[in-house]
């Protein structure tokens, strides 16, 4: 089975712009969990999307938002772009989700907000 | 709160030493506790996961313990190599929320 795949895997953008990443979880995962990970506050949950309803929320501003489409492929957008949302975004499937199973992570995009 | 505390943040160790590499988290509610490794830029890998019911799991040269009541985990990692050396991450997940809450990783370096 193919892995997690994320799209792009490198991205700089500029202040103010807003991003969109994309997510494709392993065949047969319903579940997408996003990650931020950064040097100062390390891994950070965002959000989990399960048959594309949001199940979980982490502790991030309403500039963070996502979807998820029927064929299980998620999205992640950051609208109004801060210097301070230079991160690694890592998503994370899982058969059913809730967080009681083994996630599989992506490689990851690293974005670079100048 | 739930927090979760790694230590050491760095270790550096000869090759064929086995080691141990600890987790510690506030709030004894969790499901389970999971161990990832980190190899530079790149995502996770999951090593092992504990349900919460359990005490120990082990897959080859690694086994990790689980201990709710004192809020404790350890991976203790056996005749280490140098393709071991990466960052060592634990993540528990809340009983409040099914968040994953994770610790800020244990950084290897194992020589040859």
């Amino acid at each position: 089975k193919a892995g997690v795949t994320q799209t792009p895997r490198y991205l700089i953008k500029t202040r103010g712009q807003q991003v969109t990443l994309s997510c494709s979880p392993i065949s047969g995962h319903r579940s997408v969990s996003w990650y931020q990970q950064t040097p100062g506050q390390g891994l950070q949950f965002l959000f989990e999307y399960f048959s594309e309803t949001q199940r979980n929320k982490g502790n991030f501003p309403g500039r963070f938002s996502g979807r998820q489409f029927s064929n299980s492929r998620s999205e992640m957008n950051v609208s109004t772009l801060e210097l301070g949302d230079s991160a690694l975004y890592l998503c994370a499937s899982s058969l059913v989700g809730g967080n009681q199973e083994t996630q599989y992570f992506g490689p990851g995009t690293r974005l670079l907000v100048l | 709160k739930q927090e979760v505390t790694q230590i050491p943040a760095a270790l550096s160790v000869p090759e064929g030493e086995n080691l141990v590499l600890n987790c510690s988290f506030t709030d004894s509610a969790i499901y389970n506790l999971q161990w990832f490794r980190q190899d530079p830029g790149k995502g996770l890998t999951s090593l092992l996961l504990i349900q919460s019911s359990q005490r120990e799991q082990t897959s080859g040269r690694l086994n990790a313990s689980l201990d709710k009541s004192s809020g404790r985990s350890t991976l203790y990692i056996a005749a280490s190599q140098p393709g071991d050396s990466a960052t060592y991450l634990c993540a528990v997940v809340h009983t409040g929320g099914f968040k994953t809450i994770f610790g800020a990783g244990t950084r290897l370096f194992v020589k040859a």
